[in-house]
């Protein structure tokens, strides 16, 4: 099946500096992944969608020049936290579109296992 | 009022149970409902997805929809202590791979 990769798993950082996420997706090609950030016992939170060879679209409240996203190829998107503080730190999660689920116009999305970020 | 609510448990239950998971959603125009679960610090696993409202069975998982009453459920059947993780009930519209996610519920089987 579809696997996503994400790197690297868990991250400590001192406070001001940056933080570079990965996610690939390892036997499809992906136009769009998506990042969603976790907080302990609170649901999954999209953060922004993100478009193969175009600007990132990020949900209201996100601030973009702090969450940087790059997606220069088919299969790699990145997430940079820039000066981060420790209300950064939270699970951060890629996931892809990865297939229909044999359901009649639906998008599967396949989850990356997770990066989780601590900020000193 | 969030768009997706769902009991966080802790759920307990002994193998061998059925379990029921349950959420409830407000927005009428979703259309695709998803159960997803969790192990501890790893990313959600698809288990089970549906369109409109009905039933759908996998082995020991039948999801069920309800939209009259925005009502969605997961049953497990032979529960087994391999089944103990958080289970995330998620929907959307159509026309958007925007996934509203519930809280999760955290489901413990113990031998």
């Amino acid at each position: 099946g579809a696997v996503v990769s994400q790197h690297p798993s868990r991250v400590i950082c001192k406070s001001g500096t940056s933080v570079k996420i990965e996610c690939r997706s390892l036997d499809f090609q992906a136009t769009t992944m998506f990042w969603y950030r976790q907080f302990p016992k609170q649901s999954l939170m999209l953060m922004a969608t993100s478009n193969e060879g175009s600007k990132a679209t990020y949900e209201q409240g996100v601030e973009k020049d702090k969450f940087l996203i790059n997606h220069a190829s088919l299969t790699l998107s990145t997430l940079t936290v820039t000066s981060a503080h420790p209300e950064d730190s939270s699970f951060y999660i890629c996931s892809a579109r990865s297939g229909t689920g044999g359901v009649p116009g639906a998008n599967v999305l396949t989850f990356g296992a997770g990066s989780r970020l601590t900020v000193l | 009022q969030k768009e997706v609510e769902q009991d966080p448990g802790p759920l307990s239950v002994p193998e061998g149970a059925i379990v029921s998971l349950n959420c409830t959603y407000s927005n009428s125009a979703f259309q695709y409902f998803m159960w997803y679960r969790q192990y501890s610090r790893k990313g959600p696993e698809l288990l089970m997805y549906t369109y409109s409202s009905g039933n759908k069975e996998d082995g020991r998982f039948t999801a069920q929809v309800d939209k009259s009453s925005k009502y969605i459920s997961l049953f497990i059947r032979d529960s087994q202590p391999s089944d103990s993780a958080t289970y995330l009930c998620a929907s959307r519209t159509y026309n958007t791979d925007k996934l509203i996610f519930g809280t999760g519920t955290r489901l413990q089987v113990f031998p």
